[in-house]
């Protein structure tokens, strides 16, 4: 089975920094991968799919990339509203990564 | 507009059973390939199991901590997705979603999601 590992597990950050948020495949995935964002209490939220191409009515401060067995979460001027937990997936396996905190600095 | 409302989630003992509904509504149900995705209090996300479109022949899948003893199905005249879960443990207690696929490609990639319900598994 393949495992989806994040890291970091939690990051601090402040208003307007650039964040990376890192996701690795135990065997390449092409490019199966989606990030979602999930804030407490609510449903998680489908922020981006096939590592690169960004949900309609995503803000374009998110970005993602790679492929294979590497990927990354871009947010490139941090907003009030990101701080959340971020969720990445290999969809066409199902298994979600541990998530990742993005908390205040 | 999208909408999926989970209900029938609630307390049960372990062993028990409890019978997990989805109500969906803006956009043509039948279609869809149709998930549960649950998660445990302070965790992440497990998808649970899955069933395709009527295009697909509503073929069913499991993870494998549920296979056995938890059943999807669909009724696409109401609109409703199901899950019964049947000797629940509890590692079985969460939040469960259901969640709409983007397509009915059967890959499992979430593109909406209900509000959620609880299940909370008790001796």
């Amino acid at each position: 089975d393949i495992q989806m590992t994040q890291s970091p597990s939690t990051l601090s950050a402040s208003v307007g920094d650039r964040v990376t948020i890192t996701c690795r495949a135990s065997q390449s995935i092409s490019s199966y991968l989606a990030w979602y964002q999930q804030k407490p209490g609510k449903a998680p939220k489908l922020l981006i799919y096939k590592a690169s191409t960004l949900n309609s009515g995503v803000p374009s401060r998110f970005s993602g990339s790679g492929s294979g067995t590497e990927f990354t979460l871009t947010i490139s001027s941090l907003q009030p509203d990101d701080f959340a937990t971020y969720y990445c997936q290999h969809y066409d396996g199902y298994p979600f990564g541990g998530g990742t905190k993005v908390e205040v600095k | 507009e999208v909408q999926l409302l989970e209900s029938g989630g609630g307390l049960v003992q372990t062993g028990g059973s409890l019978r997990l509904s989805c109500a969906a509504s803006g956009f043509t149900f039948s279609f869809y390939v149709m998930s549960w995705v649950r998660q445990a209090p302070g965790k992440g996300l497990e998808w649970v199991s899955g069933i395709t479109g009527s295009g697909r022949g509503g073929t069913t899948h499991y993870a494998d901590s549920v296979k056995g003893r938890f059943t999807i199905s669909r009724d696409n005249s109401r609109d409703t997705l199901y899950l019964d879960m049947n000797s629940l443990r509890a590692e079985d207690t969460a939040v469960y979603y259901c969640a709409k696929d983007m397509d009915d490609a059967g890959d499992y990639l979430f593109h909406y999601w209900g509000q959620g319900t609880l299940v909370t598994v008790s001796s």
